[in-house]
């Protein structure tokens, strides 16, 4: 069975840049979340989405974040204008019913 | 919101010996979850406690969920390399936003 699938699993970019990371949550679960990890920070949930909705974007950390879900099989993670302390780990999951996580291999951004 | 403690940040054992992290809450705790992270690689369910006093095992791995619902602990007997990685626990805030732990990071000398 395909796991959680995000792309790119890593992105080098320039300060000032839009990056756009995707995620394709495993079939039939219904909730998703978008997670940053950093040393310093750990494991920070920025936002979560049911039956594709989001329920909490408390944790975006600015409106130069956004996500979407436009459908049960994708969601994005917008940065509009990265910056370099938005280098960081980006770990997208599903669940289904509150059992547990699966998460993505992650996808590893560095702004220069 | 709900904060979960986890102790130790690390911990470095020799192989073959035992391992304990520890997960506190100052408030009642729907469920626990742990979750295993490998060294490059990203956290792995491991195991869902919900009920008071719950112990569950998986092989090497004991999980215990406290009598009254505010700490967890995970403990891993005779610890192999393979065991290496951080262990995060996590817990519910509200209805399903899951708020992880700082984690502790394992390291083991073979």
């Amino acid at each position: 069975d395909a796991g959680v699938i995000q792309s790119p699993r890593h992105e080098v970019t320039e300060m000032g840049q839009e990056v756009t990371l995707r995620c394709k949550p495993i079939s039939g679960h219904n909730s998703l979340f978008w997670y940053r990890q950093t040393m310093m920070r750990g494991l920070e949930l920025l936002i979560y989405f049911n039956n594709n909705v989001p329920i909490d974007d408390s944790g975006m950390p600015e409106d130069r974040f956004s996500a979407k879900m436009p459908n049960a099989s994708f969601s994005t993670l917008k940065i509009q204008p990265s910056e370099p302390r938005d280098s960081a780990v980006y770990f997208c999951a599903s669940s289904l019913a509150n059992n547990g996580l699966f998460f993505g291999e992650g996808s590893r951004l560095t702004v220069l | 919101g709900q904060q979960v403690m986890q102790i130790p940040q690390y911990q470095h054992v020799q192989e073959g010996e035992d391992f304990t992290t520890y997960c506190n809450s100052s408030t009642t705790l729907s469920n626990i979850q742990w979750y295993k992270q490998r060294p490059g690689g990203h956290p792995v369910f491991l195991i869902q406690l919900v009920k008071s006093g719950e112990v569950k095992k998986q092989k090497r791995l004991t999980f215990q969920f406290g009598e009254a619902k505010k700490n967890s602990s995970l403990h891993i007997t005779a610890t192999q390399t393979t065991d290496v990685g951080t262990y995060f626990c996590a817990a519910l805030q509200g209805a399903q936003k899951l708020v992880f732990g700082q984690g502790t990071r394992l390291t083991i000398n073979p």
